[in-house]
């Protein structure tokens, strides 16, 4: 079975532009949750997807938005860039209802964003 | 509001002495807790969990924790390092309600030869 899989792997920036982050969940996976990781930090919940709906947001300002389509595949769109949204961005896919609690999330390499 | 606390953003052992690394939860609701491994340039992989029944719990690569409610931890050990297991660790806490996953802040695993 294919794992989960992020483009691009690294990107760069500038202050006020915007990106677009892609993300390929594992096959039979239909939920996918989005996490943002600081350098020497932990990840940091941005929002979970299911059934092509919000499921979850954490702490994020509106400007982080998602999608989630039918192939349960799903993008991360930040606007506006800021210099602290630099950090690697992490995508995870799982199984079940949606609750991240009882279903494993399988993890991609990640997307490196670096803002200048 | 759920949240971690890892103790020791390092920690160094020999090759073949016992890997512990510390975990402290608080949780308003019965916690399940995860250790994830994160290799230089990698995702994160799950190397075990808890979620009910017995609370000492075995993972991949020989790494078992136990949780223990009166203490509000989750600590990670394995009774033999390997050069290979030098990574960062993470512990995290999650509300089975809710869509959200809390990690520490990580703690970083060196092994020396």
């Amino acid at each position: 079975e294919t794992g989960v899989t992020q483009s691009p792997t690294h990107l760069i920036k500038t202050r006020g532009q915007q990106v677009t982050l892609r993300c390929s969940s594992q096959s039979g996976h239909n939920t996918v949750s989005w996490y943002q990781q600081a350098l020497g930090q932990g990840p940091q919940f941005i929002f979970q997807y299911y059934r092509e709906e919000e499921n979850g947001r954490g702490n994020f300002p509106p400007r982080f938005s998602g999608l989630q389509f039918p192939n349960y595949s799903s993008e991360l769109n930040v606007n506006a860039l800021e210099l602290d949204d630099s950090a690697l961005y992490l995508c995870a896919s799982s199984s079940g209802v949606g609750y991240s609690g009882a279903n494993v999330l399988t993890f991609g390499a990640g997307s490196r964003l670096t803002v200048l | 509001a759920q949240s971690v606390t890892q103790l020791g953003s390092h920690v160094s052992v020999s090759e073949g002495a016992l890997v512990l690394l510390r975990c402290n939860y608080s949780s308003s609701v019965p916690p399940y807790l995860f250790w994830y491994v994160q290799y230089p340039n990698q995702g994160l992989q799950l190397l075990l969990k808890y979620t009910t029944g017995a609370t000492l719990v075995k993972g991949i690569n020989g790494f078992e924790a136990e949780f223990k409610k009166s203490e509000t931890s989750f600590h990670l050990t394995k009774p033999s390092a390997h050069m290979s297991d030098a990574a960062e660790y993470f512990c995290a806490v999650s509300d089975p309600r809710l869509a959200d996953m809390r990690f520490g802040a990580g703690t970083r695993l060196t092994v020396k030869p």
